[in-house]
This record gives structure tokens, sequence and C-alpha cells, in this order.
């Protein structure tokens, strides 16, 4: 089975703009969440989705959005980017949400 | 939430054998899973208990004790390769997400 992608793997923008990055899980699985990763926070999560749904959200202001499709492909969107929004963001999938999650490779996001 | 504590960094030569500890609380808990991050790269799944007792995977094992809110993941044979980020992540019913530990440095000497 081909396993969770994500594009773009990096990304830079400047201040203000806004980015979306996508995520497609293993097939079969029907979660998907995404976490931050940053050297001073650790992995953070943002939010998980199931058969497109918004199942849990973290603690992250609402600049921070996301959706899944029908296929259980999702997408994180993020407006008004700011300097501290740089990161690496995963996403991982997993059948069920609560069992292993599979991660994908990333996205790193550079704000200028 | 899930507070989830290990040590932040630990060194041990090729060869010898390493135990990563770490601490939950126990509010909901569902499961409890060692992950590996190397450097620049994605968590990759290591192991996982739900069960109190001992899981063995060939140089990698993971102990859980549920009602002391404690697990530890050990390495045995330690390679030069197995320098990484060691992250202990629990499930909890009553969250119904992920909470991750802040990961364990290991560094492996020759």
């Amino acid at each position: 089975k081909a396993g969770v992608t994500q594009t773009p793997r990096y990304l830079i923008k400047t201040r203000g703009q806004q980015v979306t990055l996508s995520c497609s899980p293993i097939s079969g699985h029907r979660s998907v969440s995404w976490y931050q990763q940053t050297p001073g926070q650790g992995l953070q999560f943002l939010f998980e989705y199931f058969s497109e749904t918004q199942r849990n959200k973290g603690n992250f202001p609402g600049r921070f959005s996301g959706r899944q499709f029908s296929n259980s492909r999702s997408e994180m969107n993020v407006s008004t980017l700011e300097l501290g929004d740089s990161a690496l963001y995963l996403c991982a999938s997993s059948p069920k949400g609560e069992d292993t999650q599979y991660f994908g490779p990333g996205t790193r996001l550079t704000v200028l | 939430g899930q507070n989830i504590d290990q040590p932040t960094e630990m060194t041990a030569t090729e060869g010898a054998i390493v135990q990563i500890n770490c601490t939950y609380q126990t509010s909901g808990f569902n499961g409890l899973f060692w992950y590996q991050q190397h450097a620049g790269e994605a968590p990759t799944f290591l192991s996982y208990n739900v069960l109190d007792g001992l899981e063995e995977k060939g140089r990698f094992s993971s102990f859980l004790s549920r009602s002391k809110g404690y697990s530890y993941l050990l390495l045995k044979e330690l390679q030069m390769k197995d320098s990484a980020s060691y992250l202990c992540a629990v499930w909890s019913d009553s969250w119904g997400k992920f909470q991750f530990g802040a990961g364990t440095q290991v560094v492996v000497t020759p």
C-alpha cells in the first residue's frame, strides 16, 4: 500500500499570505489528523477529520482550518500567515482515529 | 489533558542498551504508542501497548503499566542509526485525540 503523501513538501510564503496544504491518506484510512511541529513546542495537534467531519480540534486560532473530502483526502489552510507559523506540518492517517497513526513526510512552511 | 513526561536527551554508546521512560496521566487512557523520528523526517511507528506488560519487536521492546501511568521503550544493541528522537504518545478516550510527549533525543556514540 502506498503511504501517506503530502504536497507540497516545501513552501515559502510572506506574512499576511495564505497557504493550503494537502494530504492523501493511506487507502482505506478514514481518519486524518494534522499536527504542527516546531523545535520549541514539539508535536501540537491541530485537528482531526473522519468521514468528512471534524471530530476534534486543538488550541489553534481560527486562522487554521481544514476539510476532508469524500475520498478521505484532506487539506488544511492557514490564512493571514505570521512568522510564528513557520513549522513542519505533518498529517497522519489511521483507519479509525484511535488506532496507530501513520505520518506523511510533512510540509515545511517558512514564513518570511 | 494528558501531561506526558519523558527525558529530553539520553546518550549511550554503540552496542549498549538504553531505556526511555514515559509517564502520563491515566484519565481515559486507551493506548500508548512509541514513534521514532530522525531529524528532518516524519515520525515512524515503533510499538503499541494497551495491556500491561512487555511487547518485544526485535531490538526494541516496550513496557506498559496502566495503574502507574508508566511506559518505557528499551533499545538494545544500539546502532548509530538509532540516533533519533523517540516520541511517546497516548490516546485518551475522554480527550478523543492523541497527546505526544516532547520527545527524547537519543545520541549514540561510537
